[in-house]
């Protein structure tokens, strides 16, 4: 039982560069987010899905997209990597009727 | 207007004390659940406790515990006879409304220093 994994932990973009960060949880959770977290600003919602085939903006949403095509796993895409777009990425999951969030390792990404 | 305010950028305490990290939010919807997370230098988001806005009695875990004062709209988390491993940075978050979205607001964390 993996929990929540994160691929890859740590990326380096160049500006206009598109990647994917793949989440992928083995805990039959409906729900899933995505956050990024910058220095002294704590975590910021991106992007979230409350089931397979769905997927809801959050607070930050400019320059991202997600896809949640298999229940398991919630994709993130940076189509035209930016500089602001410099952070660490945490996905998290949740099961139905549980408050908790749990959250994978993190991806570290740098856009030059 | 911030909804979760953690005014302690950084604590220091000694090995074997208590110590309280603060938390204000702000919300007006009357379902709404607090957390908070430990995050160890080696960065991953670790789930302490939680309270939901109607629970008549303070959450615990172990060695933690949270003051939950809904008039003040304070959520301290309480860590008892602090290790060196609670030497991490502290974040508190608020699920605003019902959970079927589950959304967090997260605070700006407090850096605890426990001294051997």
């Amino acid at each position: 039982n993996a929990g929540v994994t994160q691929t890859p932990k740590f990326r380096v973009l160049k500006t206009g560069q598109s990647m994917t960060l793949l989440c992928a949880q083995d805990m039959n959770h409906e729900y899933m987010y995505w956050y990024r977290q910058d220095p002294g600003m704590g975590l910021r919602l991106i992007h979230y899905s409350v089931g397979e085939g769905t997927t809801a903006k959050g607070e930050v949403p400019d320059g991202y997209n997600v896809s949640r095509l298999k229940k398991q796993n919630f994709l993130l895409g940076l189509e035209s990597a930016a500089p602001s777009q410099t952070s660490v990425y945490f996905c998290a999951s949740r099961g139905t009727g549980q408050e908790t969030q749990y959250f994978g390792p993190g991806t570290r990404l740098l856009v030059l | 207007a911030q909804k979760i305010t953690q005014t302690q950028p950084g604590m220091f305490v000694q090995e074997k004390e208590a110590v309280t990290l603060d938390c204000t939010y702000d919300t007006s919807d009357p379902s709404y659940g607090l957390f908070w997370y430990k995050q160890p230098s080696s960065g991953e988001m670790i789930f302490l406790i939680y309270q939901g806005s109607y629970d008549q009695q303070n959450a615990t875990e172990g060695r933690y515990s949270l003051n939950f004062q809904k008039a003040r709209k304070s959520a301290n988390l309480v860590i008892s006879a602090s290790q060196l491993g609670d030497s991490a940075m502290y974040f508190c978050a608020m699920r605003e409304g019902p959970s079927n979205t589950g959304k967090l607001i997260f605070g700006q964390g407090t850096t605890l220093q426990v001294k051997p």
